[in-house]
């Protein structure tokens, strides 16, 4: 019962590079998110996608872009990093309200822009 | 517009002292309201979260939480901690409307708790 997996777990990235973070879910939820987490900010939301075939900006979507390319999948897209973009990103999962309560994180994916 | 204040972003306490880490939220209806605490390099663990069934929420680890309407709060207590609690806690808060994406979620900046012992 894996939850929610994130891969890579980590990535060293040199400025003006591209990579695409994966996220994939088994618990049959409808949404899922991009988080990025940075010291003393909290969590926030990069992306999301409520159901499969939509997405919408979250609080911080400048340099990202999404695809939900399944009902399982919702990755993450750098086109150019910047150093700005190092950063722990999280994706996360949810079912709907009011059935379900809460959203299941991934364990993290630790990126580094030099 | 939905926003949590965590007030403290370090809290150092003595092991069996008690935990008090404080949340207030805004929000225009009651919301769903959680505790996630992160151990260091790993990802967010939920601890208890408060949904309506009833104010006072008893989570994992010993942790429990009160919900006060008329104070907009949620605060994270633990009567006796212990040297494994050190870790981030954060607060965080969702939309309940029927089919809100509940994790939609609008985190608190988190606070470090440390436990001497």
């Amino acid at each position: 019962n894996a939850g929610v997996t994130q891969t890579p777990k980590f990535q060293v990235l040199k400025t003006g590079q591209s990579m695409t973070l994966q996220c994939a879910q088994d618990m049959n939820h409808n949404s899922m998110y991009w988080y990025r987490q940075d010291p003393g900010m909290g969590l926030r939301l990069i992306y999301y996608s409520a159901s499969e075939g939509t997405t919408d900006k979250g609080e911080v979507p400048n340099g990202y872009n999404v695809s939900r390319l399944n009902k399982r999948e919702f990755s993450l897209r750098l086109e150019s990093a910047a150093p700005s973009q190092t950063s722990v990103y999280f994706c996360a999962s949810s079912g709907p309200a009011p059935m379900n309560t809460e959203a299941f994180f991934g364990q993290g994916t630790r990126l580094t822009v030099v | 517009a939905q926003s949590v204040t965590q007030l403290g972003s370090h809290v150092s306490v003595s092991e069996g002292a008690l935990v008090l880490l404080r949340c207030n939220y805004s929000s225009s209806v009651p919301p769903y309201l959680f505790w996630y605490v992160q151990y260091p390099n790993q990802g967010l663990q939920l601890l208890l979260k408060y949904t309506s069934a009833a104010t006072l929420v008893k989570g994992i680890n010993g942790f429990e939480a009160e919900f006060k309407k008329s104070e907009t709060s949620f605060h994270l207590t633990k009567p006796s901690a212990h040297m494994s609690d050190a870790a981030e806690y954060f607060c965080a808060v969702s939309g309940r409307s029927r089919g809100s994406t509940l994790g939609r979620l609008y985190f608190g900046r988190g606070t470090q708790l440390t436990v001497w012992p």
